[in-house]
């Protein structure tokens, strides 16, 4: 059961543009949302996350927006440059309890390429 | 400081041989998890730490799989009579700790790369 699914599974843009990738999920007990971002060779690193109760969070460069009625979210990457080109994967885990204890489902992955 | 390092980074084995991963998390980290990254499955859970017991095991996808964690510290994880199904990075990630409505951020490792011929 692919509880996270994440579109497109790949991505190309040009220096300066705007890439987004999109998320949704099935489990509304999910209650927190992060995104990575993986190099080749290297393990996810975080890039940012967000909690339900917020619908858009923004750390430099890079946004989350995110629509609770519509259990979706989406990563925004603005004036992207070559070196954002890597895999994103957005997550969703579960803190509210249980035996969840914080583990991350993942969406299937989005290539990203920013060409100069 | 050092991040969470697992060795070896690469892995050959032919199939039905007994692999061990090894994991050494960051410094002070009580959770410990695993999770295995392949082309069809994307990342995928396996196992959850926190200090030596698992509570969660639910991800583990066979008996062949099994885990531990000694001294709240250096995890391993071992895959007997491996089947080339098994090919895969499998990275292990540490955090602070679990607790309700709080997100710990988890480090990942650079994974172990095996392959079953």
């Amino acid at each position: 059961q692919q509880q996270v699914k994440q579109s497109p599974q790949s991505l190309i843009v040009q220096k300066g543009g705007i890439p987004i990738i999109n998320c949704a999920y099935e489990n509304t007990a999910f209650d927190y949302f992060p995104w990575y971002q993986q190099f080749p060779g290297k393990g996810p690193a975080l890039l940012i996350a967000i909690r339900p109760d917020v619908s858009e969070k923004k750390e430099g460069r890079f946004t989350i927006s995110f629509n609770k009625s519509a259990k979706q979210f989406s990563l925004h990457i603005m004036d992207s440059q070559p070196g954002d080109s890597a895999t994103y994967f957005c997550a969703a885990s579960l803190h509210a309890g249980g035996t969840s204890y914080g583990k991350l489902t993942f969406g299937q992955g989005t290539i990203l390429t920013v060409h100069p | 400081g050092a991040g969470v390092s697992q060795s070896p980074s690469n892995k050959v084995t032919e199939k039905g041989k007994d692999v061990e991963l090894r994991c050494d998390p960051i410094s002070g980290h009580t959770a410990l998890y695993w999770y295995r990254q392949s082309l069809g499955q994307g990342l995928e859970f396996l196992i959850y730490f926190q200090g030596n017991s698992a509570p969660d095991k639910s991800g583990l996808p066979s008996d062949r799989f099994s885990a531990e964690r000694t001294g709240g510290s250096v995890s391993t994880l071992t895959i007997q009579r491996t089947q080339q199904e098994d090919s895969a990075v499998y990275l292990c990630a540490s955090s602070l700790g679990t607790g309700l409505a709080i997100f710990y951020e988890q480090y990942f490792g650079p994974g172990t790369r095996l392959t079953v011929t």
